[in-house]
């Protein structure tokens, strides 16, 4: 099926480990997101990538990177885990501005 | 930049009554604005998007909402609420900038 696929959907991690989270679009999306969705809080932007070849900062960076592969992945790395990185995650494409987001089904991490 | 705010993080009808979810928002240019909807476990889901075309816009599974420059509000309605209704609602806005800001998100219980 078409869409924004990631990957892996739950993950447990020890403070001071390292993962990615993948994210991979079969829409031709020029721009890709990274949030984070905390009760209460919404949707905060980590990273976003307007295009190939480019990332930026978005609201929350601190404390994770990003790399945008090709057009159609984008990946998320945290470095060293804490506990504040407990969360899930969201990858996102979009075509335009004016364009709703199309979602990925999210990973739910938890640091301990 | 641009912001918004939905009024009650927790919204309670009854089968068959009116869904009043409410979005204010803040921006400095035309906004784009959107709501999405989300259910457990699942990523967000586009509803319906006001891109000036037209003030009353219609989405799916029978919502629409009212663009009001003059309030600055987007406020999302159904006439009749359905059991399948139950969901997590979010309110955004986006600027051209590849800037998207989400609600705190309202929760839609719908009662028997």
């Amino acid at each position: 099926n078409a869409g924004v696929t990631q990957t892996p959907k739950f993950q447990v991690l020890k403070t001071g480990q390292s993962m990615t989270l993948q994210c991979a679009q079969d829409m031709n999306h020029n721009s890709m997101y990274w949030y984070r969705q905390d009760p209460g809080m919404g949707l905060r932007l980590i990273y976003y990538s307007a295009s190939e070849g480019t990332t930026d900062k978005g609201e929350v960076p601190n404390g994770y990177n990003v790399s945008r592969l090709n057009k159609r992945e984008f990946s998320l790395r945290l470095e060293s885990a804490a506990p504040s990185q407990t969360s899930v995650y969201f990858c996102a494409g979009q075509d335009g501005f004016n364009y709703g987001y199309t979602f990925g089904s999210g990973t739910r991490l938890t640091v301990v | 930049a641009q912001s918004v705010t939905q009024l009650g993080s927790h919204v309670s009808v009854s089968e068959g009554a009116l869904v009043l979810l409410r979005c204010n928002y803040s921006s400095s240019v035309p906004p784009y604005l959107f709501w999405y909807v989300q259910y457990p476990n699942q990523g967000l889901q586009l509803l319906l998007k006001y891109t000036s075309a037209a003030t009353l816009v219609k989405g799916i599974n029978g919502f629409e909402a009212e663009f009001k420059k003059s309030e600055t509000s987007f406020h999302l309605t159904k006439p009749s609420a359905h059991m399948s209704d139950a969901a997590e609602y979010f309110c955004a806005v986006s600027d051209r900038n590849n800037d998207m800001r989400f609600g705190a998100g309202t929760r839609l219980t719908v009662k028997p």
